[in-house]
């Protein structure tokens, strides 16, 4: 079936401006994450949805990002006012099961955000 | 806390050679996961195996082949005859057991020239 999708694939914004990056999880998958993968780097942890509920933000790096999954399948990560510390790869990835089990995640091609 | 380490930043070998990617963890949590996922230069990350805390058998998938020994905190992995096409950045993962975010390593770049 189809895998996690990420749009856009890639955003250029200018300093300050607000975007919006949006994952598609597979079908039926109750579990949903947002990692930033800087350059170089390994992917970080930001925010943990299971099903509609945002069980874990402890990631997000200020409260200029912002995480939702309204209905408990497509998600949106929010950056408000970007900055160019900003500028990174967003994963989303999604997962059939959740705490306490074990169970991979799977994840999507990622949004490279660059900031100007 | 939970850590991991990837302490080869960079390997670089001759198509068919053996090559053994090293991965050290550190956690509190006596029932945790590992992972390895691949990440080629389309950005993907591809998960490649799970392993359990409570199972150290050692796992072969064709040319892949993993060592987990709890003793030395360590889940290494193998590629056994390596190809072009295997030339990626390879990460270790860690969640333990009541979390679930995973800790990625920095990642060893594996670049295999024909």
């Amino acid at each position: 079936g189809a895998g996690v999708s990420q749009s856009p694939r890639y955003k250029v914004a200018k300093r300050g401006q607000d975007v919006a990056l949006r994952c598609d999880p597979i079908s039926g998958h109750v579990s949903l994450f947002w990692y930033q993968q800087a350059l170089g780097q390994g992917p970080e942890f930001l925010t943990y949805f299971q099903n509609e509920a945002q069980l874990d933000k402890s990631g997000l790096p200020s409260d200029r990002f912002f995480a939702e999954r309204p209905e408990g399948s497509v998600s949106t990560l929010k950056i408000q006012r970007t900055q160019q510390e900003d500028s990174a790869v967003y994963l989303c990835a999604s997962s059939l099961a959740s705490t306490g089990t074990a169970y991979e995640q799977y994840f999507g091609p990622g949004t490279r955000l660059t900031v100007t | 806390a939970q850590k991991v380490t990837q302490a080869q930043t960079e390997i670089s070998v001759v198509e068919k050679e053996d090559v053994t990617l090293d991965c050290v963890y550190e956690t509190r949590d006596t029932t945790y996961y590992l992972f390895w996922y691949k990440q080629p230069p389309s950005g993907e990350l591809v998960f490649l195996i799970r392993r359990n805390s409570f199972d150290e058998q050692n796992e072969i998938s064709g040319r892949y082949s993993w060592n987990f020994q709890k003793s030395t905190s360590s889940f290494n992995f193998t590629i056994t005859a390596s190809q072009v096409v295997d030339s990626a950045v390879y990460f270790c993962a860690l969640r333990g057991y009541n979390t679930d975010k995973l800790i990625f390593g920095t990642g060893t770049r594996l670049q295999v020239f024909p």
